[in-house]
Formats: C-alpha cells, sequence, structure tokens
C-alpha cells in the first residue's frame, strides 16, 4: 500500500541546470507535504514543506509546487548544484500528531 | 546546531538477542520518534512519544518493541528478542511542536542482525 510514491528512483542533472523530483500521493486526508535530503551515513533533513492550502512554496533554490487535484507534488531546485547530490524522500502527513508516510526516494546525482 | 544523535552508528546481534538503541533528542523538544527503514525500501513510522508514553504507533512496533525516556535527555528504543527481519536503520526523531512535521531526525543507527 504505496500511498505516497516517487516513481524515478534515480535523476542525473547537469550543474546549474535545474532538478525535478515528483511525488504522488493517494490519501486525499494528507494536508501536509514535506521533502527530506539524505546523505549517506546520515538521517534525513528536513528541507521545505508545504501545506494544502498553498500550491506553492519557495525556499532560496528549493521551490514545492503542489497539485491537490493531481494528488502531486513536485521538488525544484535551480540552479542545481553538486552538494544537492543525495536522496530526496517526499513525505506526507495530517495535522496533528500523526505518523508521516514516507516515499521510497529519489536518488538526484548533479554531474559537474 | 541543535541535533539529534543516535548511539551506536552501527550494531550487530545475534538473533534472538536483545538490542537497545539509544538517541539524544534535541533539548527542548517534546515529540519523540522512531522510524526504520530496511534496506532498499521506504522509510517506516515505528512509535511517537509524548509526555512520557506512547502517543501513536505502527502495525510493526508489536509487543518485541518498547521505547523509554529513562531520563531527561535519553529516547531509547528497545528490541526484546531480535530478528533477522529487524535488520534496518533506525532513525529517532524530534520536534518541538505537535506533529511529525518538521521533525529533525537523527543519523541513525544500522542494526544488522545475523
Amino acid at each position: 500500500d504505496q500511498q505516497v510514491k516517487q516513481n524515478s528512483p534515480s535523476l542525473s542533472v547537469q550543474e546549474g541546470r535545474i532538478s525535478i523530483l515528483n511525488c504522488d500521493y493517494t490519501n486525499s486526508m494528507f494536508d501536509y507535504f514535506l521533502w527530506y535530503k539524505k546523505y549517506p551515513a546520515e538521517g534525513p533533513t528536513f528541507l521545505i514543506s508545504i501545506s494544502s492550502i498553498k500550491d506553492k512554496n519557495e525556499d532560496g533554490r528549493f521551490t514545492v509546487f503542489l497539485n491537490k487535484s493531481a494528488k502531486h507534488l513536485s521538488l525544484h531546485i535551480v540552479p542545481s548544484q553538486p552538494g544537492d547530490s543525495a536522496v530526496y524522500f517526499c513525505a506526507a502527513g495530517q495535522s496533528g500528531n500523526t505518523p508521516l508516510v514516507f516515499g521510497k526516494g529519489t536518488r538526484l546525482s548533479v554531474i559537474a | 546546531e541543535p541535533e539529534v544523535t543516535q548511539t551506536p552508528s552501527h550494531q550487530v546481534t545475534q538473533m534472538g538477542q536483545e538490542v537497545i538503541l539509544r538517541c539524544v533528542p534535541i533539548s527542548n523538544h517534546l515529540y519523540f520518534y522512531w522510524y526504520r527503514q530496511i534496506l532498499g525500501q521506504k522509510v517506516e513510522f515505528l512509535v511517537s512519544f509524548y509526555n512520557n508514553e506512547i502517543s501513536e504507533k505502527s502495525e510493526i512496533f508489536d509487543d518485541q518493541f518498547s521505547v523509554e525516556r529513562p531520563d531527561g535527555s535519553n529516547f531509547t528504543l528497545k528490541i526484546r528478542s531480535t530478528k533477522l527481519e529487524d535488520s534496518a536503520m533506525y532513525f529517532c526523531a524530534s520536534s518541538d511542536v505537535v506533529g511529525h512535521t518538521e521533525a529533525f531526525f537523527g543519523q541513525g543507527t544500522r542494526l544488522t542482525v545475523v
């Protein structure tokens, strides 16, 4: 039962270009969405989030877009840098103390 | 910058043995969680803890698992009798507001059951 799906296990992007990571969800009760970045041998690091009342949230080079009707969100990184190479997890939850549901992650490689 | 600290980074244990994974959450945080990630699979919720009691747990968190906050700083996960399928990365997380949103994760403990 995959409530949160990241269909691309990996993505390679040239340095300076835009990276677009995609995530789909099935549970319409989710009202909060997050992206985490994970380097090897480290825990997930919170990157950016968006609540369901918005369709876009921007923080520096990172922008998350939410399309509620399509149950789809995406993370845009522009310009991509080699240090962005990591596994990116999409996660979703409901307001209140409910568990986060994670996707399987997408490994981003930014090539210099 | 405050961080969640987990020890050990890697634990190897024999099947059937008890193991305790330790976590020091961020000091002013009140909500604590354990997640795990089996190799190649997604991160899965195990348990959340608030006000010295479990507030929610998943079906993974059966009678073999327990959590404790033995003092004001540590948060532990105990697996009473480990099984091969318990091998995974275990992540502790904490947050200062209700909900898992923007929870801060530790670097994880890799548990290998042999």
